[in-house]
């Protein structure tokens, strides 16, 4: 089966502050992407999404930006806090179908 | 909003039966499912593609004799692991989706809809 990377790097944030995940994406013909956050021992769950025909998105706290010419995607999460604890993936897909692959995968922990 | 819904959502089996897993729509028909597999600490891995009344489409490495995929009517997929070993064990996630392509119509991805996982051990 396909999967974009195998590793889960952690990022650690003080409770409050910004966030910042990012993502290299594999397939430049991929024209739509998506972030999901994955809770321990659930399902993925959507946060946001963005067509490639844009370079930002915003969301309620959450901001996508993708960055085309070097295939990178990143999710800004404003204020973090506790609850946003989790595994983030981005996912990227061809907006003529609804197949999505999975990138690696990025663990926000929050410090008090 | 939609629900997806996966039955068992634990099973411990033994090595070399067969398990089968379930994925219902609970609101919405669901013309296409996907199976993902997650081992610990690791991404999703996109396994198979559903249409219902079709044949899946396996992905490339996923071996279609070993993960039988059922599709038989719109609201239940159903993954079938079959000789499970305990390579096998893992956690088994289902999406299933209306649209052929999440951006029709102006929808987005969020019209991808996952349900909680089935975590699979195999002793």
């Amino acid at each position: 089966g396909e999967s974009v990377g195998l590793h889960l790097p952690t990022l650690s944030v003080q409770e409050g502050d910004n966030s910042i995940i990012n993502c290299a994406y594999s397939n430049s013909a991929s024209d739509y992407f998506i972030w999901y956050k994955q809770e321990s021992g659930k399902g993925p769950q959507f946060i946001i999404d963005i067509r490639s025909n844009m370079d930002k998105r915003q969301g309620q706290r959450v901001t996508v930006l993708l960055n085309k010419t070097v295939k990178h995607l990143s999710l800004q999460i404003a204020a973090t806090q506790p609850g946003d604890s989790a595994v983030y993936f981005c996912a990227e897909g061809l907006s003529s179908a609804s197949k999505i692959i999975f990138g690696s995968g990025t663990r926000l922990s929050i410090r008090p | 909003g939609a629900v997806v819904s996966q039955h068992p959502s634990w099973v411990i089996c033994k090595s070399g039966t067969s398990v089968k897993i379930e994925c219902r729509s609970l609101d919405f028909q669901a013309t296409t499912m996907f199976w993902y597999r997650q081992f610990p600490k690791q991404s999703l891995m996109l396994m198979a593609t559903s249409n219902e009344g079709s044949k899946a489409t396996y992905e490339q490495g996923v071996e279609k004799d070993k993960f039988l995929i059922n599709h038989a009517s719109l609201t239940l997929s159903t993954l079938t692991v079959t000789s499970a070993h305990p390579e096998d064990s893992s956690f088994y996630i289902c999406s299933a989706t209306d649209t052929l392509g999440v951006w029709t119509s102006g929808r987005g991805a969020g019209e991808l809809f996952f349900g909680e996982g089935s975590r699979l051990t195999v002793l």
